[in-house]
């Protein structure tokens, strides 16, 4: 069936460096949405890529969506202790059910 | 307020027992979904309804049992046939089930064995 693999599975940077998550997809996507979940939380919806190539902005962090509709990533400039928790990667199949990626779980120090 | 309401928040199951996780929503979805998230993992669907009176399997359907009788209700049986019930059960919704929209979640049942 279809997978959406995502990498690292963790992520600890120093507060104030970057970091990224990347989500690839072994079929091609109709759209692709990010989810942030807290620790003990649930997961909150972050934005949705529809277009080949789309990238879309929200303060800092980064969303960009691959020419082929395969794969995606997740970018943050200038890491907060408010950005701790694992983000996720979501996939529509054909069926249009969500495939989930296995998360990125961020620790920030401060 | 409008959102998703999941209870309990913790449930524990005997063995040979079934339990009912409750997922209520006054968002006027038509769509609504569960999903089993074990530790360090991603969520993995077990089933999803996109209208009253009727739901589809999911990936991991095998000993669990839903029903939609009501539009904002959706709940989920965890059946004595489910050998490793442990884990976090988060129930979703949609406004509409063509997979273009956000899903919201709701705060999550623990489930253990005792």
């Amino acid at each position: 069936g279809q997978q959406v693999m995502q990498i690292p599975q963790y992520q600890h940077v120093q507060e104030g460096e970057d970091f990224t998550t990347y989500c690839n997809s072994s079929t091609t996507l109709s759209n692709i949405q990010w989810y942030k979940q807290r620790p003990g939380g649930h997961p909150v919806f972050l934005i949705q890529l529809v277009k080949s190539g789309e990238v879309k902005k929200q303060k800092r962090l980064t969303f960009q969506f691959g020419e082929a509709k395969k794969n995606s990533s997740l970018h943050i400039t200038a890491t907060q202790t408010t950005d701790v928790g694992t983000y996720f990667c979501a996939g529509m199949d054909s069926s249009y059910k969500l495939i989930f990626g296995s998360g990125t779980r961020l620790l920030v120090r401060p | 307020d409008g959102g998703i309401t999941q209870s309990p928040k913790y449930l524990f199951r005997k063995e040979g027992q079934n339990v009912t996780l409750s997922c209520e929503q006054n968002l006027n979805h038509d769509a609504m979904y569960w999903y089993r998230q074990d530790p360090g993992q991603g969520l993995r669907l077990i089933y999803y309804s996109q209208i009253v009176n009727d739901f589809q399997k999911g990936d991991i359907a095998e000993g669990y049992s839903v029903s939609r009788e009501k539009k904002e209700s959706f709940p989920l049986t965890v059946t004595s046939a489910q050998k490793n019930p442990t884990a976090f059960y988060l129930c979703a919704s949609t406004a509409t089930g063509n997979g273009n929209q956000p899903q919201h979640f709701g705060d999550g049942t623990r489930l253990s064995i005792l």
